[in-house]
């Protein structure tokens, strides 16, 4: 059973340019959760959806951040006109149920030139 | 606001030794405490978990203390290995889905 696959594992944007970061959860997993860290701190949560629902999106920047996660096909992460700022490693996690363990992929590491 | 305090930053212990990494929260309506380690390169993956209503918990070499009253707990690593280097987080959530407030980490390094 393949774990939360994420990808690309880096990506290099200019700033003005769009980021879209991708995450597949586990197999039989539904809920998906997107956390991003920044250098020397810890991961701070941004937004929790379901299959075409978002249920939380409190930790999501108000401007360019948007989340989705379809009815087929991976959650998807969009940054619109990337700033130096956005640089951060984004981490997608999946648990099978509400309340059950939480696993995350190995992230996306966002650099902006 | 940082809700979920984390120290040291770094702790350096040599092979056979304890770890011992402190956290302390302010909301008392946090009912769930999981602690994270997270390789370079990697994802964090859950260690081991705690609830307020039980003052300690153990898996293998992992052990939680946990104090309700204070609003501290810590992660004690008995006999440390070289491959317990990572960095550990803790982190404390509300019931319900997994939105974790996580505390900003400490880099254990076990030198032999």
């Amino acid at each position: 059973n393949a774990g939360v696959m994420q990808n690309p594992r880096h990506l290099v944007r200019r700033r003005g340019q769009e980021a879209r970061l991708r995450c597949s959860p586990m197999k039989g997993h539904s809920h998906v959760y997107w956390y991003r860290q920044l250098p020397e701190e810890g991961l701070k949560f941004m937004v929790y959806l379901q299959k075409e629902n978002i249920i939380d999106e409190s930790g999501m920047p108000k401007e360019r951040f948007s989340a989705e996660f379809p009815k087929e096909g991976p959650s998807i992460l969009r940054i619109q006109q990337v700033v130096r700022g956005d640089s951060a490693a984004y981490f997608c996690a999946s648990s099978r149920g509400l309340e059950e363990k939480l696993f995350f992929g190995s992230g996306t590491q966002l650099s902006v030139l | 606001q940082q809700q979920v305090k984390q120290s040291p930053q770094s702790l350096i212990v040599q092979k056979g030794g304890i770890s011992i990494i402190n956290c302390a929260y302010e909301n008392t309506a946090f009912d769930y405490f999981p602690w994270y380690q997270q390789f370079p390169g990697k994802g964090p993956a859950l260690l081991i978990a705690i609830r307020p209503d039980v003052s300690e918990k153990k898996e293998g070499r992992f052990t939680i203390s946990f104090n309700k009253s204070a609003k501290q707990f810590s992660l004690h690593i008995m006999d440390s290995q070289p491959g317990d280097s990572a960095t550990y987080f803790c982190a404390a959530k509300i019931g319900g889905y997994q939105k974790v407030t996580f505390g900003t980490g400490t880099k254990l390094q076990v030198i032999p």
